[in-house]
């Protein structure tokens, strides 16, 4: 059974870039959640999709983009970045429309922004 | 807005000793607590908590929440040095258990 799969594992970028992160829900679910996690800190929540839509947002800038294919594969787009950016990027899956379905997350893509 | 306290925030136990890891919460819209063990990278789920008084028990963890009090705690008995990591707490307030508000945790090391 497939876990939340996400790439790459590492990503050094430079102020000012930009990055694409991807991540492939576990087998059978259908919505997307993405977290950043700074060192030392809890998960925040950035936004979640479900049927290609954005439906959730944390509080994030618009800098912070996402998107969610038919197949329910995922992408968080940064543009722009800073240092601040520098995290820990978590994708988690579950069902939307089922009660007690908890997060299930990936291992995550350490970004490094120098 | 939604808020979660961990307490401790670092622990430092003998191998065998019991440990309870504390969580408290403020939520608008009380759904669930969660919570998770993360060791290097991805948290993984170890309990989800609903009903007040209600203890879940996997092993030699168990979990049980206080709806009145706002608190959950997380007990390990027996620990082992395995069970060295980071323990998350996290508050559902949508009923969609996407968006979570999670602490800062616990980090526990269990030594020899």
């Amino acid at each position: 059974d497939a876990g939340v799969t996400q790439s790459p594992t590492h990503l050094i970028k430079t102020r000012g870039q930009q990055v694409t992160l991807r991540c492939s829900p576990k087998s059978g679910h259908d919505t997307v959640s993405w977290y950043q996690q700074a060192l030392g800190q809890g998960p925040q929540f950035i936004f979640q999709y479900y049927e290609e839509e954005e439906r959730q947002r944390g509080n994030f800038p618009d800098r912070f983009s996402g998107h969610q294919f038919p197949n329910y594969s995922s992408e968080l787009n940064v543009n722009a970045l800073l240092l601040g950016d520098s995290a820990l990027y978590l994708c988690a899956s579950s069902f939307l429309d089922r009660d007690n379905s908890p997060l299930h997350f990936g291992n995550g893509t350490r970004l490094t922004v120098t | 807005e939604d808020k979660v306290v961990q307490s401790p925030l670092s622990l430092v136990v003998h191998e065998g000793d019991t440990v309870t890891l504390n969580c408290s919460y403020e939520v608008t819209n009380f759904r669930s607590l969660l919570w998770y063990k993360q060791e290097k990278k991805a948290p993984t789920f170890l309990f989800m908590l609903t009903s007040s008084g209600i203890e879940k028990k996997s092993g030699r963890l168990s979990s049980i929440l206080d709806k009145k009090e706002l608190f959950s705690i997380l007990n390990i008995t027996a620990t082992q040095t395995g069970d060295s990591a980071i323990y998350l707490c996290a508050v559902d307030g949508t009923g969609t258990a996407s968006k979570l508000t999670f602490g800062t945790g616990t980090r526990l090391q269990v030594t020899l």
